[in-house]
């Protein structure tokens, strides 16, 4: 299972908004709205803030949105703070029953 | 609150096997899907492997094969890696993280550093 596509690098100015794109195939993005997103800051555990495509689990800011559409799935924050500069990971489920991670956005905030 | 605290990770040479462990809290494991995922320096986030909440099903990466083995405690709250013919690639920080059904990870625990090396 090839690693889901995702820019190496996004930036941002404060209370801008950015939106990173997370492309799959029809073997996992496109067909199972199990798509997840994580935030990592450095030396740190993950943390996830988007689950099933466009939810927000309890605690996380409703800066941050998610949507799909095709094979590609997308991370939108909005009114970028300092504290959002940190690495963004997608993950979906696949056909195989497994998932997979994208490779990793680094996003920094100017 | 949830905890999951991981241990058993170190220095090991090539060939060589190693057993994580990982210690639940804050929630009912036994009904839990629990994972695996790895993070090599520098890297991306990798899973690894799935076992569900009795242990009946279990999956994993293609890269481990046939050389690792998931399994779980429910008496004890505890999740396992058995790491056997270890990589120099094998090299990176492990996770367990709960799996709250589809692979959304929603809590996971601060790592344990695996370093493959002679």
């Amino acid at each position: 299972q090839s690693a889901l596509t995702q820019p190496a690098s996004v930036s941002g100015s404060p209370g801008q908004s950015i939106t990173i794109s997370c492309t799959g195939t029809s073997s996992d993005v496109g067909s199972y709205n199990y798509v997840s997103w994580y935030q990592q800051h450095p030396g740190k555990a993950p943390k996830l803030m988007i689950y099933e495509v466009s939810n927000r689990p309890s605690g996380v800011s409703n800066r941050f949105s998610g949507s799909k559409s095709g094979n590609t799935a997308s991370l939108t924050i909005s009114g970028l703070q300092a504290d959002d500069e940190a690495d963004y990971y997608c993950s979906s489920y696949t056909s195989s029953s497994t998932p997979v991670f994208g490779g990793g956005t680094k996003l920094t905030v100017l | 609150q949830v905890q999951l605290v991981e241990s058993g990770g170190g220095l090991v040479k090539p060939g060589g096997s190693l057993r994580l462990s990982c210690a639940a809290s804050g929630f009912s494991f036994s009904d839990d899907y629990m994972t695996w995922i790895r993070q090599a320096p520098g890297k991306g986030l990798e899973w690894v492997s799935y076992i569900s909440s009795s242990g009946s099903t279990i999956y994993y990466a293609d890269s481990v094969k046939g050389r690792f083995t998931i399994s779980r405690d429910n008496a004890k709250n505890s999740l396992y890696l058995q790491m056997n013919s270890l990589r120099a690639e094998d090299t990176a920080v492990y996770y367990c993280a709960r799996d709250a059904r589809w692979y959304t990870f929603d809590y996971w625990g601060q790592g344990t550093l695996v370093t493959v090396s002679s």
